[in-house]
Parts: C-alpha cells; sequence; structure tokens
C-alpha cells in the first residue's frame, strides 16, 4: 500500500500569513494527488485536482505543486476562513489519505 | 450539482451488522464511481472501500476486506455499504463520496461527499 506522510500535523498561523503543507508518497504516485479542506462537523471539500489543478469554485489563493512523491500545498495570503484541516489523497494505486494538517490561529 | 445523504448509522453491539446508504438525487450516478470514507472521532479520513460506475469493479481497505461489501443500485440511484462482524474500531462517521469519472481502473479525485453518518460500535 502507498503511504501518505503530511508535515507538519499542526500548523499555527495569522491571518495574512503565506502557509505551506507538505505531502510525501511511500513511492511514485506521478500527478495523482488530491488536496482536501475540512472544517469541524463538515463533509470534506475538494480543492486541488492532479497535484495542481484547481477546483472549480476555490480561491486562486490556493495552489498545489509536486510530482512523483513530494507535493505541498500552499495558500498564499491566510483567511479567516482558511482555518481548517487539511488532507492531501492519492489516487494512483486506489486511495490513500495523509494523516491531516491542522491550520489554527 | 449532485446531492449525497447517507442513512443507516447508529449504534450496534460487536459482531453484530449494519447496512449503510447513500441516496443521490439532482444528477444521476450511473457513469460515477462512488467510495465510502470513515472518520473516527477525532481522527483522519480513511478510504474504506470504491466501486465502479457499473459496479463490476470492487476496491477494499485492507481493515476491512471479507467483512464490508460495497454495492449499488444505478436504478435507485443509490449506494450502498454491508458491515459484517462489526468491531468496535469501526466506529466512526461514515462518508459516501462521488468519484469525478468511474472509479476504474483507478480512481479520480472525489469531487461530491455526503454529510456523513456516525456508526458507533459498542457493547
Amino acid at each position: 500500500d502507498i503511504q501518505m506522510t503530511q508535515s507538519p500535523s499542526t500548523l499555527s498561523a495569522s491571518v495574512g500569513d503565506r502557509v505551506t503543507i507538505t505531502c510525501r508518497a511511500s513511492q511514485s504516485i506521478s500527478s495523482w494527488l488530491a488536496w482536501y479542506q475540512q472544517k469541524p462537523g463538515k463533509a470534506p471539500k475538494l480543492l486541488i485536482y492532479k497535484a495542481s489543478t484547481l477546483e472549480n469554485g476555490v480561491p486562486s489563493r490556493f495552489s498545489g505543486s509536486g510530482s512523483g512523491t513530494e507535493f505541498a500545498l500552499t495558500i498564499s495570503s491566510l483567511q479567516p476562513d482558511d482555518f481548517a484541516t487539511y488532507y492531501c489523497q492519492q489516487h494512483s494505486s486506489y486511495s490513500t489519505f495523509g494523516q491531516g494538517t491542522k491550520v489554527e490561529i | 450539482q449532485v446531492q449525497l445523504v447517507e442513512s443507516g448509522g447508529g449504534v450496534v453491539q460487536p459482531g453484530r451488522s449494519l447496512r449503510l446508504s447513500c441516496a443521490a438525487s439532482g444528477d444521476t450516478l450511473r457513469w460515477n464511481g462512488m467510495h465510502w470514507v470513515r472518520q473516527a472521532p477525532g481522527k483522519g479520513l480513511e478510504w474504506v472501500a470504491g466501486i465502479s460506475y457499473d459496479g463490476n469493479n470492487k476496491y477494499y481497505a485492507e481493515s476491512v476486506r471479507g467483512r464490508f461489501t460495497i454495492s449499488r443500485d444505478n436504478s435507485k440511484n443509490t449506494l450502498y455499504l454491508q458491515m459484517d462482524s462489526l468491531r468496535p474500531e469501526d466506529t466512526a462517521v461514515y462518508y459516501c463520496a462521488k468519484d469525478r469519472f468511474g472509479g476504474f481502473p483507478v480512481p479520480r479525485e472525489f469531487d461530491s461527499w455526503g454529510q456523513g453518518t456516525l456508526v458507533t460500535v459498542s457493547s
């Protein structure tokens, strides 16, 4: 099975900060990586797919990069609505999620 | 935009069974793969099972293989998860999620999710 490792587990930031979350796959997954945002008590929401393609309706301050085994999600200027938990997901060999990164104040 | 609504969760004793349903409205699911993803209390997301658009291909996480069965009825626009031999570690919110494409031979990103249904396995 492909393992996904996110870092950090928790990130403390302020409104306006640029933040980056990284995700590492245990083997190459090409660009078959998605990023999701989840708020407490809510279902996850797709932000980015194919490593760097922004889902319709997602603000442009979100961006994704990487291929192979190393990936990143960047929020260029953190907004109050962005405080949430973020998950990466590989779907090269069925599906596995990372353990999550909580972005908090 | 499709809306997904899960049902069937509840409290069940270890070793017993439960069947979850996920009903779709607003669009047909017949061309999309579908998945179940769960989240234990305070924990992260875990992919549980997936099924291709036509129901011919099914995939399971190692943690549930042999105990859980995913199925679908495209005439009813509904996805199911039959959970047998339940264990306390199966306690979680169970989400159904729509695959952007057909779910075979590999899935794509999950672009719509239900609100989840809570399953609690406890004596």
